[in-house]
């Protein structure tokens, strides 16, 4: 079982904004990171750290962070945004990675 | 640029073993670690564990103890896992990662299907 925990799936109209959560007591001491998954490929990291973003991820795509909760918000969806997040951090021992399940976006 | 280049699909009956490749360039391999992901058909990611590039020492996560081994080649830069004695449902996309203070590059994954 996950310690992070993520709502299966979520769905959102194009061009509005939607926010995907990533659940744990771990996020009280750690960042969540995120990875955006296509149906085939690799994860690819979308930001991390306090709203880090790498080069070409666009800055539509940010995070904010309260208590055990992280959250990526996607501002204005465009159809590529559709795919699979998967946030991930360290546990609550500090010295393994754990991700959450996974929150299919489907875009509308 | 940074390339994590994994060996290609396998396919393999229950309990034999295989051994994966992943290839690193781009970078200086010893200063990231290199963790292992798994991902079954359909569903999320899975840590499995990293080994340190500059020791060789693995570390597995719960569940990826005694069938599953991590180990270098740093004279070519390259990480393996090896997983012995395979049951069906090791059938999964397995991903090597490069990480210092968080997963970044990630290879593109092999697929090993476990099937008689």
């Amino acid at each position: 079982s996950s310690e992070l925990t993520q709502d299966p799936a979520v769905s959102v109209a194009l061009g509005q904004t939607v926010s995907i959560t990533c659940q744990g007591d771990s996020l009280r001491s750690y960042y969540a990171n995120w990875y955006q998954q296509k149906p085939g490929q690799a994860p690819v990291r979308v930001i991390f750290g306090k709203n880090i973003r790498p080069s070409g991820i666009p800055d539509r795509f940010s995070v904010s962070s309260s208590g055990d909760t992280g959250s990526l918000t996607i501002t204005g969806v465009h159809a590529e945004d559709e795919a699979d997040y998967f946030c991930s951090s360290t546990d609550s021992s500090g010295n393994h990675v754990v991700f959450g399940g996974g929150t299919k976006l489907t875009v509308l | 640029q940074v390339q994590l280049v994994q060996s290609g699909s396998e396919l393999k009956k229950p309990g034999a073993s295989v051994k994966l490749s992943c290839r690193t360039s781009g970078y200086i391999f010893d200063n990231f670690g290199i963790n292992w992901v798994r991902q079954a058909p359909g569903q999320g990611l899975e840590w499995m564990g990293w080994i340190n590039t500059r020791t060789g020492n693995p570390t597995y996560a719960q569940g990826f103890t005694g069938r599953f081994v991590f180990s270098l080649d740093t004279s070519i830069r390259t990480a393996y896992l090896q997983i012995i004695s395979l049951k069906p449902e090791d059938t999964a996309v397995y991903y090597c990662v490069r990480k210092k203070d968080l997963l970044d590059y990630w290879g593109q994954g092999t697929l090993v299907t476990v099937s008689s």
